[in-house]
């Protein structure tokens, strides 16, 4: 079966700790993204990979960081310095940004 | 101003209707639309994109482009309880990354 897988499904952390956020994919797909959902607000785009080894800064990425190491794995490592954490976390791959294919995504708690 | 508008709903119809669900956009750049349907607490899943102005067609699902209005349309005839869920639209001026608009809530009811 090809898709994106996030995990875990539900984290929780307190307040203060790092986390990081698992992304894998199996469709091949040279382009990654991290998109934050909070309500009433959409997708945000966090960070992006259009290649190993390399990454870009979307539009909210102070308080996060990623690595891209290898082709199917895009880890989101959300530091103490993010302010508001809480959120649903999405993981998407693509080989062309305007058909992205993304996983089930991370629900957050942070207290 | 935000480069992607859409109303957020809810959008509460009874089943077999025709629904519209619209966005409108301000950089005039944008070349691809799309359209994601997201069940509530999954990830979006990419119904239908469409390059340019035009329409096109997918089953009960019908995607509009108007690029001299800024305006694009997603209609779904003969909807289904099962189509309850957030409709996403997105654009992208090239083949970078997707501004999507804050999603509009459709409940169809029986």
């Amino acid at each position: 079966d090809g898709g994106i897988t996030q995990s875990p499904k539900y984290l929780f952390r307190k307040e203060g700790q790092n986390v990081t956020l698992s992304c894998e994919q199996n469709l091949n797909h040279d382009a990654m993204y991290w998109y934050r959902q909070d309500p009433g607000q959409g997708l945000r785009l966090i960070y992006y990979s259009q290649i190993v080894n390399d990454f870009q800064k979307g539009d909210i990425a102070e308080g996060y960081s990623v690595s891209r190491e290898k082709k199917e794995s895009f880890p989101l490592t959300v530091t103490s310095a993010q302010k508001n954490p809480t959120a649903f976390y999405l993981c998407a791959s693509s080989n062309v940004a305007y058909e992205q294919y993304f996983g089930p995504g991370t629900r957050l708690t942070v207290t | 101003q935000k480069e992607v508008e859409q109303d957020p709903g809810p959008l509460s119809v009874p089943e077999g209707a025709i629904v519209s669900l619209n966005c409108t956009y301000s950089n005039s750049a944008f070349q691809y639309f799309m359209w994601y349907r997201q069940y509530s607490r999954k990830g979006p899943e990419l119904l239908m994109y469409t390059y340019s102005s035009g329409n096109k067609e997918d089953g009960r699902f019908t995607a509009q482009v108007d690029k001299s209005s800024k305006y694009i349309s997603l209609f779904i005839r003969d909807s289904q309880p099962s189509d309850s869920a957030t409709y996403l639209c997105a654009m992208s001026r090239n083949t970078d990354k997707l501004i999507f608009g804050t999603g509009t809530r459709l409940q169809v009811f029986p």
